[in-house]
């Protein structure tokens, strides 16, 4: 069965602080792993990843895929208030029909204190 | 414990044709219902939401409608498909106000 496993489910952190938000999966016919946070209605796009070992940047926050491991990690620098949300890991594949699927962890929902 | 289904999974419809696509919700009560459209290498868009059932409020004018009929059924539809409503359309539910939202398993539309 296909699973996206995120870990951990809660982090809390004061701003300043370092994040890395971790995501595992096991997925049929693997196409792209997506990250999104996560805050009121709508989940934000943040990276889509396709290839191992390229590092996906914006401002503080990058991701990296290991596709041989099956695992992406999302790294926040220098956290601020504005960080707290929930990130969900997303994976696509593809099921044994060929219609594709997103099969979403479940997210881990960060915490920044001031 | 909750699931979310939507089918169909796949959808091929031509230009002018009708769309009816429909989501379940099992094991909760009055949940807060999303449709997303996801587009290629891109995020969610949020299309409709609902918090219960006949209140629907919509986020970007378009060519779709939604309806809640049931208190767990979400349908999305529309009139006649153009061929910029290919997507990807993904049904979420949530419990009341909480930023936690789980995600159905997709249906991929293609108009032709």
């Amino acid at each position: 069965e296909d699973k996206v496993v995120q870990s951990p489910l809660s982090l809390v952190v004061h701003e300043g602080d370092t994040v890395t938000l971790n995501c595992s999966y096991e997925v049929t016919n693997f196409r792209s792993l997506l990250w999104y946070k996560q805050e009121k209605k709508a989940p934000t796009f943040l990276f889509m990843l396709t290839s191992s070992g390229i590092e996906k940047k914006s401002g503080r926050l990058s991701s990296i895929l290991d596709k041989k491991e099956l695992f992406s990690i999302l790294n926040i620098t220098a956290t601020q208030t504005g960080d707290s949300a929930v990130y969900l890991c997303a994976v696509k594949g593809l099921t044994q029909g060929g219609s594709e699927k997103l099969v979403f962890g479940k997210g881990t929902k960060l915490t920044v204190n001031p | 414990s909750q699931t979310i289904h939507q089918w169909p999974a796949t959808l091929v419809q031509p230009v002018g044709s009708p769309l009816s696509l429909e989501c379940t919700v099992e094991g909760t009560s009055n949940p807060n219902l999303y449709w997303y459209r996801q587009a290629a290498g891109r995020g969610l868009q949020l299309l409709f939401y609902s918090v219960g059932i006949g209140q629907i409020s919509s986020e970007v004018p378009q060519n779709l409608s939604a309806s809640r009929p049931q208190d767990r059924q979400f349908i999305l539809s529309s009139k006649k498909l153009l061929l910029s409503d290919s997507g990807f359309y993904l049904c979420a539910w949530s419990e009341g106000q909480s930023y936690e939202q789980y995600f159905g398993p997709g249906t991929r539309l293609t108009v032709t």
